[in-house]
């Protein structure tokens, strides 16, 4: 079973609008979710990241939204660039004690046309 | 460059060879993880260290994967007769007690 879920594979903006990418996931025991982008033949970096007890977090173009009653978060880059155009996974980190392991949804495919 | 590096890059075997795989964390995080990715999908997570001592191994795929890190450092994880369906990323990230981790580039194994 698909804990955390991405529904969208592909996304496609203009450049200069904002992306809005979605994540759902099923077990309330995760506490911390994080967003890495990934471009081919590289491995995940890391975007941002943030616990459960808070509802948003800021950094610089990207914003992480956490709504818990809907399990469910989202990733908005606000202006987008061309260079923001790859694969972003959204991750989720179990709770205490746990090996803090991370499970991946299936990915986005942000393009974000000039 | 002071990342988590991973060798070979690229990895041709014929099924039923042994490989393996290393992988170099950021010098000081004491933790490191294995994930395989898989063509579509997200990194799968495989096995997890804490310095030297493997915490958690229930995930890797087959007894015919093993991991070590002998020293704390550097680990490498081996795939014993390798079939074709083991073709996939394989991905080590490192962290230093925190949630957020750290990814090499990964080493793509084609078997044949």
């Amino acid at each position: 079973d698909q804990q955390v879920k991405q529904n969208s594979p592909s996304l496609s903006v203009q450049e200069g609008r904002i992306s809005i990418l979605n994540c759902d996931y099923t077990n309330s025991m995760f506490d911390y979710f994080l967003w890495y982008k990934k471009y081919p033949a590289e491995g995940p970096t890391f975007l941002i990241s943030i616990s459960s007890i808070k509802d948003k977090n800021e950094d610089g173009r990207f914003t992480v939204f956490l709504n818990k009653s809907a399990k469910h978060l989202s990733l908005h880059i606000v202006p987008s660039q061309p260079g923001d155009s790859a694969v972003y996974f959204c991750a989720a980190s179990g709770g205490r004690g746990s090996a803090r392991q991370l499970t991946f949804g299936s990915g986005t495919q942000l393009t974000v046309l000039p | 460059d002071t990342g988590v590096s991973q060798d070979p890059r690229h990895k041709i075997t014929k099924r039923g060879q042994n490989v393996t795989f290393r992988c170099d964390p950021i010098s000081e995080h004491n933790r490191l993880y294995w994930y395989r990715q898989t063509l579509g999908q997200g990194p799968e997570f495989l096995t997890y260290f804490q310095n030297e001592a493997q915490l958690e191994k229930s995930r890797l795929l087959s007894d015919r994967f093993s991991a070590e890190r002998p020293k704390g450092s550097f680990s490498t994880l081996e795939i014993q007769r390798t079939e074709q369906g083991d073709s996939a990323m394989y991905l080590c990230a490192s962290s230093l007690a925190r949630v957020e981790q750290f990814f090499g580039p990964g080493t793509r194994l084609t078997v044949l």
